[in-house]
């Protein structure tokens, strides 16, 4: 069953292209992030991480981009599949803390 | 390595009740997060455990109770059921101790309905 938001924003990409989703965080002192994919009726599935002390880093398919300056959080998917197609969710650990605040979603549509 | 567990996967509860909800941590981990999401306000911390200690609570009502257990299965408790209290509660669980990972990763959640 559904289990995330309604009025998410939405990102169409056609299969094959690269996407590119935002995410905008809360906490200057938050030193940690993850990126997580949701699928209908599943629980979040770990993609990717970054620490504060980074600002960029490759995993297979995907990167994240971390600008502190501006507080901004990116995942870059390259080669857009349809399986790829789901709620993304970027958290931040806030320091000192073992509490993850998380952003609203965006909901990743793949065209075939 | 199996994944975390929680049970059960679906609940149907009346206002007034109350209920627990169990997670099951992946072998190993430590530390256990509980996450309450909703359409309207999203995936909302509520808590996490270390080594049976609560280290941090998010902004819940008392009525949202939690405890873990010496090998580091946890469960939520939710007394006087509001309507308000239908969600998917997420548990998620990771090594959490210092200068280890924090990779944190999710079961597949407890669906609450509360009537």
């Amino acid at each position: 069953g559904e289990s995330v938001g309604l009025h998410l924003p939405t990102l169409s990409v056609q299969e094959g292209d690269n996407s590119i989703i935002n995410c905008a965080y809360s906490n200057s002192a938050s030193d940690y992030f993850i990126w997580y994919k949701q699928e209908s009726g599943k629980g979040p599935q770990f993609i990717i991480d970054i620490r504060s002390n980074m600002d960029k880093r490759q995993g297979q398919r995907v990167t994240v981009l971390l600008n502190k300056t501006v507080k901004h959080l990116s995942l870059q998917i390259a080669a857009t599949q349809p399986g790829d197609s789901a709620v993304y969710f970027c958290a931040e650990r806030m320091k000192g803390t073992y509490k993850y605040i998380f952003g609203t979603g965006t909901r990743l549509k793949v065209l075939a | 390595k199996a994944g975390v567990t929680q049970t059960p996967r679906y609940l149907i509860k009346t206002r007034g009740q109350q209920v627990t909800l169990s997670c099951s941590p992946i072998s190993g981990h430590r530390s256990v997060s509980w996450y309450q999401q909703t359409p309207g306000q999203g995936l909302q911390f509520l808590f996490e455990y270390f080594s049976e200690t609560q280290r941090n609570k998010g902004n819940f009502p008392g009525r949202f109770s939690g405890r873990q257990f010496s090998n580091s299965r946890s469960e939520m408790n939710v007394s006087t059921l509001e309507l308000g209290d239908s969600a998917l509660y997420l548990c998620a669980s990771s090594l959490g101790g210092e200068g280890q990972t924090h990779e944190q990763y999710f079961g597949p959640g407890t669906r609450l309905t509360v009537t």
